[in-house]
């Protein structure tokens, strides 16, 4: 079993829809997730952060963790064309160890 | 937010020849530095951790002869690919990490797109 899981998609959704992009992971002890977006040919780029579990909202997107289940969620409301990417969720047990990163889930807004 | 650049964006050589990425971090210092590798829709591979001032850590399977990584000063780290092959051809991204941060957090480059003929 891979330590970090996610759907790869594509996932294709039409403008204005809620996105809902999720991981699950095996290692109990993970406490920071991240989720970065990666435009095509871009390097990935910082959307949130969590520490533990519980959700967390910046604007149209809300990151949501479950520790008991495993489990984080990206939700994106509203989603606009501009969302069009790969979104990558990343997880370390303590500060200053490596990310570990899932594979990342290929998204698309249809206008 | 802090800014991580990278130099060249993008590179063709020919089979054979050596190649160098430079990473910087542009507002904020860094510590430690990582290389990824990234073959098209996959994900990131974790190839080598940089620390200032002393020998890179590599990952299983990485070859360090080949991959030759440089870290000299707080803001830059530089990735040499030695005698390139056509199967050296992907996106490398170098990351920062900037231990201002709460849980140190990582910025990533923009990415250089290696090609080999």
């Amino acid at each position: 079993q891979k330590e970090v899981e996610q759907d790869p998609g594509p996932l294709s959704v039409p403008e204005g829809a809620i996105v809902s992009l999720n991981c699950t992971y095996s290692n109990s002890a993970f406490q920071y997730f991240m989720w970065y977006r990666q435009y095509s040919r871009k390097g990935p780029e910082l959307l949130m952060y969590t520490y533990s579990s519980g959700n967390k909202e910046d604007g149209r997107f809300t990151a949501q963790v479950d520790k008991s289940s495993k489990y984080i969620s990206l939700f994106i409301r509203d989603s606009q064309p501009s969302d069009s990417a790969t979104y990558l969720c990343a997880m370390l047990e303590v500060a200053g160890q490596n990310f570990v990163f899932g594979p990342g889930t290929r998204l698309s807004v249809l206008p | 937010g802090a800014v991580v650049s990278q130099h060249p964006s993008r590179v063709i050589c020919k089979s054979g020849t050596s190649v160098k990425i430079e990473c910087r971090s542009l507002d904020f210092q860094a510590t430690t530095m990582f290389w990824y590798r990234q073959f098209p829709k996959k994900s990131l591979m974790l190839m080598a951790t940089s620390n200032e001032g002393s020998k890179a850590t590599y990952e299983q399977g990485v070859e360090k002869d080949k991959f030759l990584i440089n870290h000299a000063s707080l803001t830059l780290s530089t990735l040499t690919v030695t005698s390139a092959h056509p199967e050296d051809s992907s996106f490398y991204i170098c990351s920062a990490r900037d231990v201002e941060g709460s849980y140190n957090e990582q910025f990533f480059g923009p990415g250089t797109r290696l090609t080999v003929l």
